[in-house]
Formats: C-alpha cells, sequence, structure tokens
C-alpha cells in the first residue's frame, strides 16, 4: 500500500525558514518523479514543485522560485521542501503526492497534508 | 507559461442529471491532462489521466475527453457523493498548472 506522510508544517514569523518532510513506502520511491502541492486556506490547489525520478530534475512555480529547494534521499524513500524567506501568502496545507511516471505524470497518491502557518 | 481555465466555476445539478466541467489550456498539451475531485476536508483524489483515462477504482458514471488545448469532465448521473470540487491539471511540463476549481453541489 503507498503511503505519504508529510511532517514538519507549523507556525513560523515572516522571513522565516521551515523544511517539510515526506516520508514514502510501499513503491520504488526511485522510479517515480514526486511533486509538492499547496493549498492556502479556502482557495484551490497551487502546483509548488516537482523532482523527477530519472536525471535529477527539479521544478518550481514562479512564487517559490528562488526561496525553496526540493530535495530527495532516495536511500531514505523521503522526500524535502525546504522553505526560506517565509511569506504571509505562503500559508497552506503543503500535500506531497507521487507522479504516474518517472518524469512526469498525473498525481495518482497524495499525503494528508502538512499546515504551514506563516504569522508574527 | 501555459494557463488552465475552467467554466463554471460552480454549478448546482439535480440528482441524475448529467454534469459537464471543462477546461481549457492557452497552449496545446496534447493530452496531458488529468482530473481531480476534492471533497470537502479531504485530500485531492485523482479521477483521470492522459485526458480520458479512468484511474482504478473510480466510478464508471465519470469520464475524460478531449486533446489539444479543450478538455471535459463529464458525470453522466450525478449522485450525492460527487459533491465536491473539481480540478483539472497539466502536467505535460512545468509549472505543472491547475485550473482554479469548479464546485459542484446538489440542487
Amino acid at each position: 500500500e503507498v503511503q505519504l506522510l508529510e511532517s514538519g508544517g507549523g507556525l513560523v514569523q515572516p522571513g522565516g525558514s521551515l523544511r517539510l518532510s515526506c516520508a514514502a513506502s510501499g513503491f520504488s520511491f526511485s522510479s517515480y518523479a514526486m511533486t509538492w502541492v499547496r493549498q492556502a486556506p479556502g482557495k484551490g490547489l497551487e502546483w509548488v514543485s516537482t523532482f523527477s525520478g530519472g536525471g535529477g530534475s527539479t521544478y518550481y512555480a514562479d512564487s517559490v522560485k528562488g526561496r525553496v529547494t526540493i530535495s530527495r534521499d532516495n536511500s531514505k524513500n523521503t522526500l524535502y521542501l525546504q522553505m526560506n524567506s517565509l511569506r504571509a501568502e505562503d500559508t497552506a496545507v503543503y500535500y506531497c503526492a507521487k507522479e504516474r511516471g518517472l518524469e512526469r505524470g498525473a498525481l495518482n497518491y497524495w499525503g494528508q497534508g502538512t499546515l504551514v502557518t506563516v504569522s508574527s | 507559461d501555459i494557463q488552465m481555465t475552467q467554466s463554471p466555476s460552480s454549478l448546482s445539478a439535480s440528482v441524475g442529471d448529467r454534469v459537464t466541467i471543462t477546461c481549457r489550456a492557452s497552449q496545446g498539451i496534447t493530452n496531458y491532462l488529468a482530473w481531480y475531485q476534492q471533497k470537502p476536508g479531504k485530500v485531492p483524489k485523482l479521477l483521470i489521466y492522459a485526458a480520458s483515462t479512468l484511474q482504478s477504482g473510480v466510478p464508471s458514471r465519470f469520464s475524460g475527453s478531449g486533446s489539444g488545448t479543450d478538455f471535459t469532465l463529464t458525470i453522466s448521473s450525478l449522485q450525492p457523493e460527487d459533491v465536491a470540487t473539481y480540478y483539472c491539471q497539466k502536467y505535460n511540463s512545468a509549472p505543472r498548472t491547475f485550473g482554479q476549481g469548479t464546485k459542484v453541489e446538489i440542487k
């Protein structure tokens, strides 16, 4: 059974940093692209970042580019999202999701999400 | 960047009605289009990928069609458990943009 378990969310002041983790199990982690999606309170889904499963390419939304770094440790089956210079508009539930393919694909499994609140 | 525009933003229909939601890409994305369902307070769920392929376990009343720039999600006979917000997403390349969502309610 595929499981994705996010952690690392919490309350942080504007300008602060957080590192989100996503522990994966039940599939060959290194063989799939992995993605972070966020959802601000009462708003729609926003794609944040993707790390491919093959050559290690990374992609970022313009809204987070330069402030966020996605990484993965295939030996630990874990995906990370390092978030710096956080802003109020980064407040959201952050979901980790598995793509269907090595390089790209629809998101066929999602974690339960971790809430990030940026506030003073 | 390619924009994804869904319509309508919300709809209200009766149980048993046929419901259609459209998603338009500002440029062609061949068939790299997925549809997700998000029930209130729940995690999004994949319904359809590659524009028209039904994800395993999804009821057959859901179907998808389209290619290039214009796509459609159809619920052939709306059920009470289909109350949710539906999102399209392009995944041919980054940014893997979502549509703004369509909220479906029962009349």
